[in-house]
């Protein structure tokens, strides 16, 4: 089982659309979690942090945590060509590490 | 403020040779963190430098080994190099955990 899993996609969104991203994680003693954008061909974009269950919202972005089903989510509200990318979520394991999962490609259709 | 910096931007080495790659942090920020990240994947975490220590090591060979300079500045050698160590070296500094990442190396061992 890897540490940090997301749907590799691609997720095809509608121009205007909500896209939903979907990341579990498995050592429960994690604390911190990240998503990152990547851009093809560029090096990951740090989005949003999160560290407490429930909702944090910033600009057009929703991180979602609920550490006790060990599940962290990202929302993006009103898709945007320019949102096209891989979405990485990262995890602060037990240990201190980060763990990445594959990403999830998003891909917004005019 | 200049972000994380890195160099070379690409290398093209042969197997069995040696390479060194190098990092320079974000202004302010103490700690340096390496990450080997092959096409269509996550991130894979090398090993995290603090106070010219290394703090956190992946599961990576011996081959991988680094340095961190007083300055916080960062250097990652990696000696007989094989074909499947080809991939995006990515350096990321931080402060109080979140990570920033520089533009990577790309690296192709023929």
């Amino acid at each position: 089982q890897k540490e940090v899993e997301q749907n590799s996609g691609p997720l095809s969104v509608p121009e205007g659309a909500i896209a939903s991203l979907n990341c579990t994680y498995s050592d429960r003693g994690s604390q911190s979690f990240f998503w990152y954008r990547q851009y093809s061909g560029k090096s990951p974009e740090l989005i949003m942090s999160i560290y407490s269950n429930g909702d944090k919202e910033d600009g057009r972005f929703t991180a979602q945590l609920n550490k006790a089903s060990q599940y962290v989510s990202l929302l993006i509200r009103d898709s945007q060509p320019s949102d096209s990318a891989t979405y990485l979520c990262a995890v602060v394991d037990s240990w201190g590490k980060f763990q990445f999962g594959a990403g999830t490609q998003v891909v917004v259709t005019p | 403020d200049a972000g994380v910096t890195q160099s070379p931007t690409h290398l093209i080495k042969t197997r069995g040779q040696q390479v060194t790659l190098r990092c320079s942090p974000k202004s302010g920020h103490d700690t340096v963190s390496w990450y080997q990240q092959a096409l269509g994947q996550g991130p894979q975490f090398i090993f995290q430098y603090y106070e010219e220590e290394e703090r956190q090591r992946g599961n990576f060979p011996d081959r991988f080994s680094g340095h961190q300079f007083p300055n916080y500045s960062s250097e990652l050698n990696v000696n007989a190099l094989l074909l499947g160590d080809s991939a995006l070296y990515l350096c990321a500094s931080s402060f109080n955990n979140e990570q920033f990442f520089g533009p990577g190396t790309r690296l192709t061992v023929l």
